[in-house]
């Protein structure tokens, strides 16, 4: 049971250059979530999906896309990378919303970008 | 909105001091809230969580109470060690139907010296 794994670990881009981030999990959730952490700013989210086949917009949703086409993986697309997208981006998932929101994300090890 | 702030970092400790790291929030109802650790190159690991008013989460020594009148998840340790070096986030997951998502605080660095 790897839980959530992320590919790559890192990846340098130049300005205008396109590349898509893979999230991963084996734990059968409902749930994933792509955030990315800034200095000084915690975890901003950008998409989410509820369950396969659905993609929801985030906090900061703008220069980004996703797919959702197989329950296991997220996928966070960039298509003309920005110096504003250096990040590092985590991706986390939870088996079900419910209960009171007392579930917790289980986070990947994330991806660090930059863009040149 | 919901929003969650956090005492600016770093935050320089000797090993076998006493560690609080204060955080409250500002949400509508009763959210669950959270502290969440993140040690150098890894993700975030759940650290422990509160789901209402007075409960107390508990974990490796770290201690956060739930605290509605005043809106607060201070955490403490009352005496940390090197290996607790770390960044430190506070989130809250709001009570009503939210997808899941957490609201994170700017987080806050913990460096331990021996």
């Amino acid at each position: 049971n790897a839980g959530v794994t992320q590919t790559p670990k890192f990846r340098v881009l130049k300005t205008g250059q396109s590349m898509t981030l893979l999230c991963a999990q084996d734990m059968n959730h409902e749930y994933m979530y792509w955030y990315r952490q800034d200095p000084g700013m915690g975890l901003r989210l950008i998409h989410y999906s509820v369950g396969e086949g659905t993609t929801a917009k985030g906090e900061v949703p703008d220069g980004y896309n996703v797919s959702r086409l197989k329950k296991q993986n997220f996928l966070l697309g960039l298509e003309s990378a920005a110096p504003s997208q250096t990040s590092v981006y985590f991706c986390a998932s939870i088996e079900q919303v419910g209960g009171g929101g007392r579930l917790q994300q289980y986070f990947g090890p994330g991806t660090r970008l930059t863009v040149l | 909105g919901d929003s969650v702030t956090q005492m600016e970092g770093p935050v320089t400790l000797s090993e076998e001091a006493f560690l609080t790291i204060n955080c409250t929030y500002t949400a509508t109802g009763y959210p669950s809230l959270f502290w969440y650790v993140q040690y150098p190159g890894e993700g975030l690991q759940l650290l422990l969580k509160a789901t209402k008013a007075d409960d107390k989460g508990s974990n490796k020594g770290f201690e956060a109470t739930y605290r509605k009148e005043t809106t607060s998840f201070h955490l403490e340790k009352g005496s940390v060690q090197v290996s607790d070096s770390a960044v430190y986030f506070c989130a809250l997951s709001p009570r009503t139907d939210s997808w899941g998502k957490l609201q994170f605080g700017a987080g806050t660095q913990v460096v331990v010296t021996p």
